[in-house]
């Protein structure tokens, strides 16, 4: 299986929003409604942020969204704060019990 | 709560193996996956593969059908990742993740794994 394909950046000044995009296959993002996202701050475990394409995790804030067309899916942060500067990761069920994760983006407020 | 919490850290040489152990706590361990993730320095996530405690049965990643082993202890309520034949590749962080449905919801801390002759 191939990683999904995610910016390796992407950054905003506070307040603003930011888009990340995770491209896969019709394999993957594009065959499952089980997209997820994972916030990870350094040395420390990934975070559940966003599961089920569009559905946050009680506790998550609601300025997280997400959704998916075709083969790619988007994660929307909105009103950057500070404790967002995080990577971000995309993962997707890929068929038979598999996973696939996307190559992760790197966060920055500015 | 419910969580996942793994061994210590690992210094291996090269060729060696490594077992790494994720215990669970605070759920019904045998209704719930278990995968294993690692991110080598400067890379990204790496799905490994998942075992079903139910059954011990498993699925693993292409990239590691020959390298890894992941079993179960049903009475300790513990998961096993083994990683054979090691090298400077496998120096990573690798955690243990919990699946509620597709979702890996609960990870555990994570298990740093050196690799150095």
């Amino acid at each position: 299986q191939s990683a999904l394909t995610q910016p390796p950046s992407a950054s905003g000044s506070p307040g603003q929003s930011v888009t990340i995009s995770c491209t896969g296959t019709s394999s993957d993002v594009g065959a499952y409604d089980s997209v997820s996202w994972y916030q990870r701050h350094p040395g420390k475990a990934p975070k559940l942020m966003i599961y089920e394409v569009n559905k946050r995790p009680s506790g998550v804030p609601d300025r997280f969204s997400a959704s998916k067309s075709g083969n790619t899916a988007s994660l929307t942060v909105s009103g950057l704060q500070a404790e967002d500067e995080a990577d971000y990761y995309c993962s997707s069920h890929a068929g038979s019990d598999t996973y696939v994760f996307g190559t992760g983006t790197q966060v920055t407020v500015l | 709560q419910v969580q996942l919490v793994q061994s210590g850290a690992e210094v291996k040489k090269p060729g060696a193996s490594v077992k790494v152990s994720c215990k669970a706590s605070g759920y019904s361990f045998v209704s719930y996956y278990v995968h294993w993730v690692r991110q080598a320095p400067g890379q990204g996530l790496e799905w490994m593969g998942v075992i079903i405690p139910g059954d011990s049965s498993t699925t693993y990643a292409q990239n590691f059908q020959d390298k890894v082993t992941m079993t179960r202890d049903t009475s300790t309520r513990t998961v096993y990742m083994e990683l054979s034949s090691l090298s400077s590749e496998d120096t990573a962080v690798y955690y243990c993740a919990r699946t509620r449905g597709s979702t890996m919801d609960v990870w555990g801390q994570g298990t740093t794994v050196t690799v150095s002759s």
